[in-house]
């Protein structure tokens, strides 16, 4: 089965840091990956998705991640962090076979932005 | 397009009572979902359907029923409330397109249940 783990449960950067979300996933295949933030009571919005092709994929609100696979790893990046970006932001893996669709997510990691 | 909604955004429920959570998607969208989350611990799933007629267990089935008569309605019903659901629900769905069968997930606003 597969899972996901974010080491990280909070942390705090200065607004205009750079961030670094990690993610490392289990999984005995290629692996759909994906990154959600969730605005304070707010529902989940995905912020970008790999699913095959080149390892550095770009996403909404000037985030990137990187697939590596010898790392078993999908860290998600930012340049430069707004006060507008704190939130939770949560990994997930996906399985998608037919029959057996099943997105599992890592326990989250908060982030605070401060001034 | 109104999205995935969900209903109600609140509920209090005693012990034992019996409820059902109501999830509505307007996308025309296959795969539909409800996850509970709960601090620390991230989403998880308990119960996806991929299609009218379709269900199947998640994580953490126990204590849920889901059906899925129609493409737009997946309920999750809650047989014998106990404390242990007290939980934020989210109900989610997916349009699985050919040449991206990686499901974006789109995701209601939650329901927010206290079992007292």
């Amino acid at each position: 089965a597969q899972s996901v783990t974010q080491p990280d449960i909070h942390i705090t950067v200065s607004e205009g840091a750079s961030l670094e979300l990690r993610c490392n996933y289990s999984y005995g295949a290629t692996p759909y990956l994906f990154w959600y933030v969730q605005s304070p009571g707010q529902g989940l919005q995905l912020l970008l998705k790999y699913f095959s092709g080149d390892t550095l994929v770009q996403g909404i609100k000037g985030f990137e991640a990187e697939f590596k696979r010898s790392q078993s790893s999908f860290n998600l990046r930012k340049p430069s962090v707004h006060w507008s970006d704190a939130a939770e932001y949560f990994c997930a893996v996906g399985v998608f076979n037919f029959g057996n669709e099943k997105l599992t997510f890592g326990t989250g990691t908060r982030l605070t932005i401060i001034p | 397009n109104a999205g995935v909604t969900q209903t109600p955004k609140f509920q209090v429920l005693k012990t034992g009572q019996s409820m059902t959570l109501q999830c509505a998607q307007d996308m025309n969208h296959e795969y539909m979902s409800w996850y509970r989350q709960d601090p620390g611990m991230g989403l998880r799933l308990i119960h996806y359907s991929v299609g009218a007629g379709i269900t199947d267990q998640g994580e953490v089935p126990n204590g849920y029923n889901v059906s899925r008569s129609t493409t737009e309605d997946f309920p999750l019903r809650l047989l014998s409330a106990a404390p242990s659901q007290t939980s934020v629900y989210f109900c989610a769905s997916s349009y699985r397109a050919q040449r991206d069968p990686s499901y974006e997930q789109y995701f209601g606003p939650g329901t927010r249940l206290t079992v007292t």
